[in-house]
């Protein structure tokens, strides 16, 4: 089982605020790490793959890094919008095991 | 684009009985996911399939049983329900993880009752 820590575990922001969060785990044997948006009543939405020490990936207002010496992602979202209320979720996948570990996930809530 | 179909999408069960619930993707992908989510826990894995005909088990198979008799379905069943399965369970399917980039597809979840 890989600890995989995420936090905060839930943030409110103004609507036009910018807002981060981290995701932790395990950096050894690391081989990709997948974020998710998932919204409520719906299933889970790949936002990214990323793979590479250094890698930064974007979406629209929304762009993560990660540093797979050190252990940890960040997810930024630029000028939040109400529509980026949602529960985001990473999960590391070790590259044996054929798993994936998700995280507890950080619930954005953006208050108009 | 139907993606990954769950079925059913709510069931009550009587502690006891025993259900199937049934996954069916037409992406044609090799890996095959069920997971539980429970309040303030993240999604844990149940079981999975690297293919037709294979299964392993993942976090919490306690309970739990898989087939994967056809590439496109993988099912799930509970023997004998009891009331700590009550959950909302997702089924996911992707491409083999080697091939980096490639995320798991999720289906819209089953919330499961057991009274």
């Amino acid at each position: 089982i890989l600890n995989v820590e995420q936090s905060p575990q839930s943030l409110h922001v103004q609507e036009g605020d910018s807002t981060n969060f981290t995701c932790s785990f395990p950096s050894s044997n690391f081989y990709a790490l997948h974020w998710y948006r998932w919204e409520t009543a719906k299933s889970p939405e790949a936002l990214f793959v990323m793979t590479l020490n250094g890698d930064e990936k974007k979406k629209g207002r929304i762009s993560a890094t990660l540093n797979t010496k050190e252990g940890y992602s960040y997810l930024y979202i630029k000028g939040s919008q109400p529509e980026d209320s949602a529960t985001y979720l990473c999960a590391p996948y070790k590259g044996s095991g054929n798993q994936f570990y998700f995280g507890t996930g950080t619930s954005l809530t953006v208050i108009p | 684009n139907a993606g990954v179909t769950q079925t059913p999408k709510f069931r009550v069960l009587k502690t006891g009985q025993s259900m199937t619930l049934l996954c069916a993707q037409d992406m044609n992908h090799e890996y095959m996911y069920w997971y539980r989510q429970d309040p303030g826990m993240g999604l844990r894995l149940i079981h999975y399939s690297v293919g037709e005909g294979t299964t392993a088990k993942g976090e919490v198979p306690d309970g739990y049983n898989v087939s994967r008799l056809k590439k496109q379905n993988f099912l799930l069943g509970l023997e004998s329900a009891a009331p700590s399965q009550t959950s909302v369970y997702f089924c996911a399917s992707s491409s083999i993880p080697g091939e980096r980039g490639q995320p798991q597809h999720f289906g819209d979840g089953t919330r499961l009752s057991i009274l």
